[in-house]
């Protein structure tokens, strides 16, 4: 696609429900991170893809939180048994790495409300 | 803490003024990047500072790199009402995905 993808825009879930957030990056981008944003804050590094493989997790807040990418494309990031402090805007972002200085072209997020 | 912090959180000015926005970090960098973002939601990419260079211009937007101080700063030229966003730099340190800032919040008053 033109740009970074990412579904639904809005989720309204209830505490203790599961979640999956997609995203679809930009075709031909080897390499796909997931942030979180709470309000008025900084992003929040989750967990990095290059192809398929994740090779830093360091970012998941807990075992509730879980990421894969299959096809070296789409990703899913999965929240489990969720709370009111996952709260926040999931960003997703993807890049071209071996160009030298990578930017990131970012997805417009999915807005998560757990009540 | 964060790698970067930006300097002010906020800053309102009126259009046609200039303004400029702090960036520090802790550790050494590959490149240091500046993004905007409108509304709460994506981020879009504005220009990218290598460790190397000292100063570099896009259109209206001049960025600064002093690595001996670990900071950089960005200035918004003769500044338009379009510009208000907040404005995060993010590090890239090799190591892992870019650090963001807490952000700057600018608004230009028409």
């Amino acid at each position: 696609g033109a740009g970074v993808s990412q579904s639904p825009s809005n989720k309204v879930t209830e505490k203790g429900k599961d979640v999956e957030l997609r995203c679809d990056p930009i075709s031909g981008h080897t390499a796909l991170y997931w942030y979180r944003q709470s309000l008025g804050q900084g992003l929040e590094f989750l967990i990095y893809f290059q192809g398929n493989s994740a090779p830093d997790k360091s970012g998941l807040p807990s075992d509730r939180f879980s990421a894969e990418r299959t096809g070296g494309s789409v990703s899913t990031l999965t929240i489990q048994r969720t709370q009111q402090e996952d709260s926040a805007v999931y960003l997703c972002a993807s890049s071209f790495p071996g160009q030298g200085d990578e930017k990131l072209f970012f997805g417009s997020g999915t807005q998560l409300s757990v009540l | 803490s964060q790698q970067g912090e930006e300097d002010p959180q906020a800053l309102s000015i009126q259009e046609g003024e200039n303004a400029t926005m702090n960036c520090s970090y802790k550790t050494s960098i590959n490149n240091l990047q500046w993004y905007r973002q409108n509304s709460g939601r994506g981020l879009v990419h504005l220009i990218l500072i290598r460790s190397n260079e000292r100063e570099k211009h896009s259109g209206r937007l001049r960025v600064t790199l002093d690595t001996s101080k670990k900071s950089s700063s960005l200035l918004i030229t003769a500044s338009r009402a379009a510009d208000t966003a907040s404005y995060f730099c993010a590090t890239d340190t090799g190591r892992r995905a870019l650090t963001f800032g807490s952000g700057t919040r600018l608004q230009v008053q028409p």
